[in-house]
């Protein structure tokens, strides 16, 4: 069984660019979260997709997209990117019918110069 | 709006050491409190769930506690070793899906 899956691993951008990254939920989960980590910080929420529709949002700029598709996959884009909005950008992937338990993807580190 | 905060944000011990990690949130009208290992550059491993309506949970060498009314969570670790060495989190959901974590306490158990 396949846990969470994330790509890409690593990505470098420009200021001023998009970037999408993208996130495979556990089998069995239909809820996804992303969060934003900086470096010696907890984790931050950004938003929770769940029935492809976004359910609940952090306090993240509009910059800051996502999508859910039929098969709970997500997606996560970010606009005119900042150098602030470098981080390690985390997937979680949970189901509400069992103890909104979450579990995590290796993360995808992204730079941006 | 939940606040949740972990202290000591940094410990290092020898091998061997009984050692506890704290975790404190503001709003205790939580579901579940989730403790969670990260190594340098990883994802987040979870290590315990404890429900609201328990009062602890253990695998192996670790043990968690849960007390809601005083807005508290302890991770114990007993006889620790060198592998234990990461950041430990813990995160608190707020109005079910809103997660909200602590920034970690790093560990570093020497040989």
């Amino acid at each position: 069984d396949a846990g969470v899956t994330q790509s890409p691993t690593h990505l470098i951008k420009t200021r001023g660019q998009q970037v999408t990254l993208r996130c495979s939920p556990k089998s069995g989960h239909d809820t996804v979260s992303w969060y934003q980590q900086a470096l010696g910080q907890g984790p931050q929420f950004i938003f929770q997709y769940y029935e492809e529709e976004e359910r609940q949002r952090g306090n993240f700029p509009d910059r800051f997209s996502g999508h859910q598709f039929p098969n709970y996959s997500s997606e996560l884009n970010v606009n005119a990117l900042l150098l602030g909005d470098s981080a390690l950008y985390l997937c979680a992937s949970s189901s509400d019918r069992a103890s909104y338990e979450q579990y995590f993807g290796p993360g995808t580190r992204l730079t941006v110069t | 709006k939940q606040e949740v905060t972990q202290i000591p944000a940094a410990l290092s011990v020898p091998e061997g050491e009984n050692l506890v990690l704290n975790c404190s949130f503001t709003d205790s009208a939580i579901y579940n409190l989730q403790w969670f290992r990260q190594d340098p550059g990883k994802g987040l491993t979870s290590l315990l769930l404890i429900q609201s309506s328990q009062r602890e949970q253990t695998s192996g060498r670790l043990n968690a506690s849960l007390d809601k009314s005083s807005g508290r969570s302890t991770l114990y670790i007993a006889a620790s070793q060198p592998g234990d060495s990461a950041t430990y989190l813990c995160a608190v959901p707020y109005n079910f899906n809103k997660f909200y974590f602590g920034s970690g306490t790093k560990l570093n158990v020497k040989p």
